[in-house]
């Protein structure tokens, strides 16, 4: 079945360091990739995505590629904020139009003054 | 008014007791989804509907059971709760498109004493 792989936290980084959050995927087709944060004693928010190879998704000044060749989708930031401190889910859904949304762990992301 | 609501936000109840966990959305998306978060696991799917008659279990659906009561809510009952149900549970809800994102609720922290 689909799986996705991010690397254990916490990570933990001074503001404006450049950040990097890995993620790599399993799946059977082409799926949709998606990064998630949830902040402390929220919900989690959409915080990019990309539907295909290549495709690059970018928002609030992180961003992440859709690499099909290594299954990867890793986010990167090239100055963090302590505000940036949060929890970090890599998703992905098939491209089926009956696909669910499977997550990976988690990564916390913690960003010192 | 917030897209996705769920009540209670915090419940502590007793093992044995049977528990209803309730969510409604206002956006108008046809899909809805129960998932469960525990630390290091990450979010686990326990029910989803795509639409008022369908339901469907996720990876972890023993012990829980699910209603439709319309296309805006979808409850998660848990039956006679144990202890390893202790967790966040959050609802979301989704456009019907794989490649759409999710609105999540706020979540309900759940306590079984």
């Amino acid at each position: 079945g689909d799986s996705v792989t991010q690397m254990e936290g916490p990570v933990t980084l001074s503001e404006e360091a450049f950040l990097t959050i890995n993620c790599t995927y399993t799946a059977t087709g082409y799926p949709s990739l998606f990064w998630y944060v949830q902040y402390p004693g929220e919900g989690l928010q959409l915080l990019l995505k990309a539907t295909k190879a290549d495709d690059k998704g970018s928002n609030k000044g992180f961003e992440a590629t859709y690499r099909k060749e290594t299954t990867s989708f890793h986010l990167e930031k090239g100055s963090v904020q302590v505000s940036d401190s949060a929890v970090y889910f890599c998703a992905l859904s098939e491209q089926s139009g009956y696909s669910t949304l499977t997550f990976g762990k988690g990564t916390m992301l913690l960003v010192s003054p | 008014d917030a897209d996705v609501t769920q009540t209670p936000r915090n419940r502590i109840t007793k093992t044995g007791k049977r528990i209803m966990l309730e969510c409604s959305q206002t956006k108008g998306h046809d899909r809805m989804y129960w998932y469960r978060q525990d630390p290091g696991l990450g979010l686990r799917l326990i029910y989803y509907s795509f639409d008022v008659k369908d339901i469907n279990k996720g990876e972890i659906s023993d012990g829980y059971s699910v209603s439709r009561q319309a296309q805006a809510k979808f409850s998660l009952s848990l039956e006679s709760a144990i202890p390893n149900q202790t967790a966040l549970y959050f609802c979301a809800t989704s456009g019907g498109q794989a490649n759409y994102g999710y609105t999540f609720g706020s979540g309900t922290r759940l306590t079984v004493v």
